[in-house]
C-alpha cells in the first residue's frame, strides 16, 4: 500500500504570494494533521482534520487555512507569504480521528519564501 | 499546555558505543511517542508509551516512561550507522496534537 504522498516536493515563492499545499493520506485513514518544520526544530502542529471537520488548530495566523476532501485528502493553504513561512511542511494520517494513534508522516513539501 | 525538553541537543558517537536521550516534561503526560528522522527525511513512528514505568524493547533500542509519567528515555545498544538521525519525544495534547520536543541528533563515527 502507498504511505502518505504530499505535492509538490518542493516549492519556491516570493513574500506577499499565496500557496496549495496537497497531501492525500494512507487509504482507509480518515484523519490528516499538518506540522511546520523549521530548520533544526521539531515540528510544530497547524492543524487537525477528521471527516471533513477541523478538529484542531495550532498556534498559527489566521494566513494559514486547510480543508479536508470527501476523498480525506487535504490541502493546506497559506496566503501573503513571509520569509518565515519557510520550513518542510508536514502531512501525518491516522485511522482514526481521536485517542492517541500512531501518526505516518509524508515526505513533506519544502517551501522557500523569497 | 505540554511541553517537553530533549537533552542533549547534540550526540556524537563511535559505532558500537551506546546512546541515550532524555524527554522531560513540568506537567504529568498521559502518554508519549517516540519518533525518528532520518537526515533529509520524514519522522517515523518508533513507539508509544502510556502507562506508568513502562519499558518496552526494540531489538536494540529501550524506550521507558517515567514512574510519575513525566519522563521519557530511549537508550540505543551498540549503536550503528543507520541509527543515525534525530530522535524526538512527543506526547499528544487534545485530540490528535502531537507535541514534539526540539530532538536530539545523533551522528556516529564508523
Amino acid at each position: 500500500d502507498a504511505g502518505v504522498t504530499q505535492s509538490p516536493t518542493h516549492l519556491i515563492k516570493t513574500r506577499g504570494q499565496h500557496v496549495t499545499l496537497r497531501c492525500s493520506p494512507i487509504s482507509g485513514h480518515k484523519s490528516v494533521s499538518w506540522y511546520q518544520q523549521v530548520l533544526g526544530q521539531g515540528p510544530q502542529f497547524i492543524f487537525q482534520y477528521y471527516e471533513k471537520e477541523e478538529r484542531g488548530r495550532g498556534n498559527f495566523p489566521d494566513r494559514f487555512s486547510a480543508r479536508q476532501f470527501p476523498n480525506y485528502s487535504s490541502e493546506l493553504n497559506v496566503n501573503a507569504l513571509l520569509l518565515g513561512d519557510s520550513a518542510l511542511y508536514l502531512c501525518a494520517s491516522s485511522p482514526t480521528g481521536a485517542g492517541v494513534a500512531e501518526q505516518f508522516f509524508g515526505p513533506g513539501t519544502r517551501l522557500t519564501v523569497l | 499546555g505540554q511541553q517537553v525538553m530533549q537533552i542533549p541537543q547534540y550526540q556524537h558517537v563511535q559505532e558500537g558505543e551506546d546512546f541515550t536521550t532524555y524527554c522531560n516534561s513540568s506537567t504529568t503526560l498521559s502518554n508519549i511517542q517516540w519518533y525518528k528522522q532520518r537526515p533529509g527525511g520524514h519522522p517515523v513512528f518508533l513507539i508509544q508509551l502510556v502507562k506508568s514505568g513502562e519499558v518496552k524493547k526494540q531489538k536494540r533500542l529501550t524506550f521507558q516512561f517515567g514512574e510519575a509519567k513525566k519522563n521519557s528515555s530511549l537508550h540505543i545498544t551498540a549503536t550503528q550507522t543507520t541509527d543515525v538521525g534525530t530522535y524526538f519525544c512527543a506526547p499528544f495534547q487534545g485530540a490528535q496534537k502531537l507535541v514534539f520536543g526540539q530532538g536530539t541528533r545523533l551522528t556516529i563515527n564508523p
